[in-house]
């Protein structure tokens, strides 16, 4: 099984500041970018925001992007918006078990 | 409109049985992958099962291989966990959530592009 750390836990941040969130994967991922990213805000469902590691989703603003490809990957939040504090996961689709990350909580400082 | 919306989530006893559904509209459901994907109140996401557009292949989280069972009818566009021996460590709202298709290639990317609200399965004596 393909475990992902995420990191840091939480990331505090003002409005307009940029945010660099980490997701390193216990072995490589099969494919070399099967990797995405989701949001989650409070009492919602997760939501699609970048796959193969660095596509945008649809309708995904530009501010968020996505680097990185075998072990470690990166989701990076240019000036974050009110709507951007949430909590994001990582998951790895290159091999099954279907994996996520333990998730970053960004909130506002 | 394009959405997933689950049902069935209650409260059940240990050891007890229940069924969920996820009723998909506004897509091609019997041409998508589909999975159930869960997460315990105030934990992260766990990937529970997955099944192919046809039904003809699954696959299931060894915390729940044995016990529980995905399946889908497509002309009722609706997909299904069949879950039975039910553990307190189940509780979780359950998601449904459909996978992509490479346009090119037609292999499935097993990431997820649309997700229900979810609906939440207590187990508790």
């Amino acid at each position: 099984e393909i475990v992902l750390t995420q990191s840091p836990g939480t990331l505090s941040l003002s409005p307009g500041e940029t945010a660099t969130l980490s997701c390193r994967a216990s072995q490589t991922i099969s494919g070399s970018t099967y990797l995405a990213w989701y949001q989650q805000r409070p009492g919602q469902a997760p939501r699609l925001l970048i796959y193969g590691a660095s596509s945008r989703a649809t309708a995904i603003p530009d501010r968020f992007s996505g680097s990185g490809s075998g072990t470690d990957f990166t989701l990076t939040i240019s000036r974050l918006e009110p709507e951007d504090f949430a909590v994001y996961y990582c998951q790895q689709y290159g091999r099954l078990p279907l994996t996520f990350g333990p998730g970053t909580n960004v909130e506002i400082k | 409109d394009v959405q997933l919306v689950e049902s069935g989530g209650r409260l059940v006893q240990p050891g007890g049985s229940l069924r969920l559904s996820c009723a998909a509209s506004g897509f091609t459901f019997s041409s998508s992958a589909m999975s159930w994907v869960r997460q315990a109140p105030g934990k992260g996401l766990e990937w529970v099962s997955s099944i192919f557009s046809s039904g003809a292949a699954t696959d299931y989280a060894d915390s729940v291989k044995g016990r529980f069972t995905i399946s889908r009818d497509n002309p009722k566009n609706t997909l299904y966990l069949q879950m039975s021996s039910l553990r307190g460590e189940d509780t979780a709202v359950y998601f449904c959530a459909k996978s992509p298709r490479n346009s090119l290639t037609g292999s499935v990317h097993w990431n997820f592009d649309l997700w229900g609200r979810g609906t939440l399965v207590t187990v508790s004596s």
